[in-house]
């Protein structure tokens, strides 16, 4: 069974920094791109970044791009957010997803974790 | 970036009706068009994907249609589960983007 597991939410201050982890299971990992989606508060999805399955590309939303990297590691099937200058409006339910075959940008995403709560305190 | 332009934002439905939600792209997009459902709490999970797909595991009743900027998901017969907010999203291109979402209450 595919499974997707986020952490690394929390509180954080204005203009800090926080790494999300997003472990995947039952599926062999580097054969998948993946990507990262946020949900503010009653607020719609946003796409943020992708990642390839090899790692060696990557893809950004023009919200992040400059503060947000993704990276992955393959080895331990986990793919990370690293973001930096965080401000108010990032504060959102932070969501990983799988892409479902190889040929990236068209394809969708078929499965994802429950997310991570991001909260930035101004 | 290409916008995706949702209709309705909410409707209320009964059990048993047809919904139809309609999403309209800035820009010819072909057919890379999903539709995802999100229940309140929950994770989103893709329901249609390349504008008409159905994904493994869905109900028959949804069914989605449209190519170039213009697209419909529409629910047949509807159960009290589908009680969501639902999304188009386009992946012509990077970035993806998404609609604002339309609320299907019950």
């Amino acid at each position: 069974e595919v499974q997707l597991l986020e952490s690394g939410g929390g509180l954080i201050q204005s203009g800090g920094s926080l790494r999300l982890s997003c472990a995947g299971f039952g599926f062999t990992f580097s054969n998948y791109a993946m990507t990262w989606v946020r949900q503010a508060p009653g607020e719609g999805l946003e796409w943020l970044s992708g990642i390839s399955g090899a790692g060696g590309i990557t893809y950004y939303g023009d919200s992040v791009k400059g503060r947000f990297t993704i990276s992955r590691d393959n080895s331990k099937n986990t793919v990370y957010l690293q973001m930096n200058s965080l401000a108010a409006e990032d504060t959102a339910v932070y969501y990983c997803a799988r892409l479902s075959h190889i040929a990236v940008p068209h394809t969708r995403a078929d499965y994802w974790g429950r997310g991570t709560l991001v909260t930035v305190s101004s | 970036d290409i916008q995706m332009t949702q209709s309705p934002s909410s409707l209320s439905a009964s059990v048993g009706d047809r919904v139809t939600i309609t999403c309209r792209a800035s820009q010819t997009i072909s057919s890379y068009l999903n539709w995802y459902q999100q229940i309140p709490g929950k994770a989103p999970r893709v329901l249609i994907y390349a504008a008409s797909t159905l994904q493994s595991g869905v109900p028959s009743r949804f069914s989605g249609s449209g190519s170039g900027t213009d697209f419909t998901l529409t629910i047949n017969s509807l159960q009290p589960e589908d009680f969501a907010t639902y999304y188009c999203q386009q992946s012509y291109g990077f970035p993806w983007t998404f609609g604002r979402g339309t609320k299907v209450e019950i």
